[in-house]
């Protein structure tokens, strides 16, 4: 299985770029890279996902490395709004009868004015 | 929010009570999950189902079964309950088979076992 690593915790402040990275030294070659983000009393909510190189979209972008081992979420121009915990999460046998995520502790990330 | 809901949203109970939980989706997902979180652990897999009547364990599955006879609706039991079982429950459902698949989860269910 392919755990993951991430900063319990992230300080910054409104209008700044927010950069979370992951390693994920066992990543699997079929694996792909999923991000999540959780507001308190809240389920998960899916934010992006990517396989190698860049992936954009309206919420954040997503940078993975050649060699997979990590990858780093983008967030532009954070809000208070923003202040969530954030998972990275690598699929496990997808296609096989399995399929469970694994999910880590997350990186807390607080906004502040 | 993928269609999906969880009953109860709120439950207090006593030690040694059976409790059952259950999570109903709309839009016929063949996967279902039960997540626990608790404070400085993060999300831990309980169950989780890849059909009717197929199931499977997770990470923290002492404690709890599960059943799914139909395909909406995928129930948590915890025969008798504990208070290491106090905690906050989530349903989720994953889109598909494939890679790049994702997963949806429910609003949750808090359980506070006395």
């Amino acid at each position: 299985l392919a755990k993951t690593t991430q900063p319990i915790s992230m300080d910054s402040y409104e209008g700044q770029e927010v950069n979370i990275t992951c390693s994920h030294n066992n990543i699997a070659t079929n694996d792909y890279i999923t991000w999540y983000q959780q507001f308190p009393s809240q389920g998960p909510r899916f934010i992006i996902q990517g396989y190698k190189t860049k992936v954009t979209n309206e919420v954040a972008s997503l940078f993975i490395p050649a060699d997979r081992k990590s990858s780093t979420l983008s967030l532009p121009r954070v809000s208070l709004s923003d202040t969530a915990v954030y998972y990275c999460l690598v699929g496990d046998e997808y296609g096989g009868s399995q399929g469970n995520l694994i999910f880590g502790k997350g990186t807390k990330l607080s906004v502040k004015p | 929010d993928a269609g999906i809901t969880q009953s109860p949203r709120h439950k207090v109970t006593e030690t040694g009570t059976p409790v059952t939980l259950r999570c109903h989706q709309t839009e016929n997902h063949r996967y279902m999950y039960w997540y626990r979180q608790d404070p400085g652990h993060g999300l831990r897999l309980i169950h989780y189902s890849y059909g009717v009547k197929d199931t499977d364990k997770g990470e923290v599955s002492d404690g709890y079964s599960v059943s799914r006879s139909k395909t909406e609706d995928f129930l948590l039991t915890l025969e008798s309950a504990t208070s290491s079982q106090t905690s906050v429950y989530f349903c989720a459902i994953r889109t598909g088979t494939g890679s790049t698949d994702t997963q949806y989860f429910g609003p949750g269910t808090r359980l506070t076992v006395l």
